[in-house]
């Protein structure tokens, strides 16, 4: 089984579109969150999140928005979709910041 | 804040000898460090993590040692296998940052046959 997962595993979308990408963890963790990875490998937080509130990266752009229909989910939405959104973004959780667990990432390519 | 580097974005060492990472941060009041392994198209895979209460941890093959006094801590491989061929992150938490990992730029280690 695995741990986390999240889907499409790539992506493929042109510019101006309206995006979300899933995420499901099953170690019962309390502690999700969204990793943008760029061409240099450089992962960068975007959100943490867990039943008691979202924390935001300042640099993120409201486009991106997290939604969590429940502990076990946290799916990214992407609105307005640009060049530069392109990247591999990762989902992971944790149960109180430890050891976070990635899911396997989402390639998105915005054309 | 915190931000977290790394010293070399490539290292080769021979199959079979000791590979040592390094990686420094910035903010003396983190608390918790991790290893990550990223294998090409995978998403980072825990290796080891150390609390600033200790100084070294080791798990299979693998070493860290943290020293707090001048911000500097390494991962230590023994006897590098073609396998250990990754990317390696090292990240770190303090308590103002709503425990989110800060991860520092990755270091390539290729292992020569």
């Amino acid at each position: 089984d695995t741990a986390v997962s999240q889907t499409p595993k790539y992506l493929v979308t042109q510019m101006g579109n309206d995006k979300s990408i899933k995420c499901e963890q099953n170690l019962g963790h309390d502690t999700m969150y969204w990793y943008k990875q760029d061409s240099k490998k450089f992962l960068k937080i975007m959100f943490s999140y867990n039943n008691k509130e979202l924390i935001i990266n300042e640099t993120v752009p409201n486009r991106f928005s997290p939604k969590s229909p429940d502990k076990a989910h946290l799916n990214l939405h992407i609105n307005s979709l640009e060049l530069g959104d392109s990247a591999v973004y990762f989902c992971a959780s944790s149960h109180g910041g430890d050891r976070y667990t990635f899911g396997s990432g989402t390639r998105l390519t915005v054309v | 804040g915190e931000s977290v580097g790394l010293h070399l974005p490539t290292l080769s060492v021979q199959e079979g000898d000791n590979s040592i990472i390094n990686c420094a941060y910035s903010n003396s009041a983190s608390d918790y460090f991790i290893w990550y392994k990223q294998e090409s198209g995978k998403g980072p895979q825990f290796i080891i993590d150390i609390r600033s209460n200790m100084d070294k941890r080791q798990g299979q093959r693998v070493t860290v040692l943290l020293n707090k006094t001048v911000k500097h801590l390494s991962l230590q491989i023994a006897a590098t296998q073609p396998g250990d061929s990754a990317v390696y992150f090292c990240a770190g938490e303090h308590p103002g940052s709503a425990r989110q990992l800060t991860f520092g730029s990755g270091t390539q280690l290729t292992v020569l046959p």
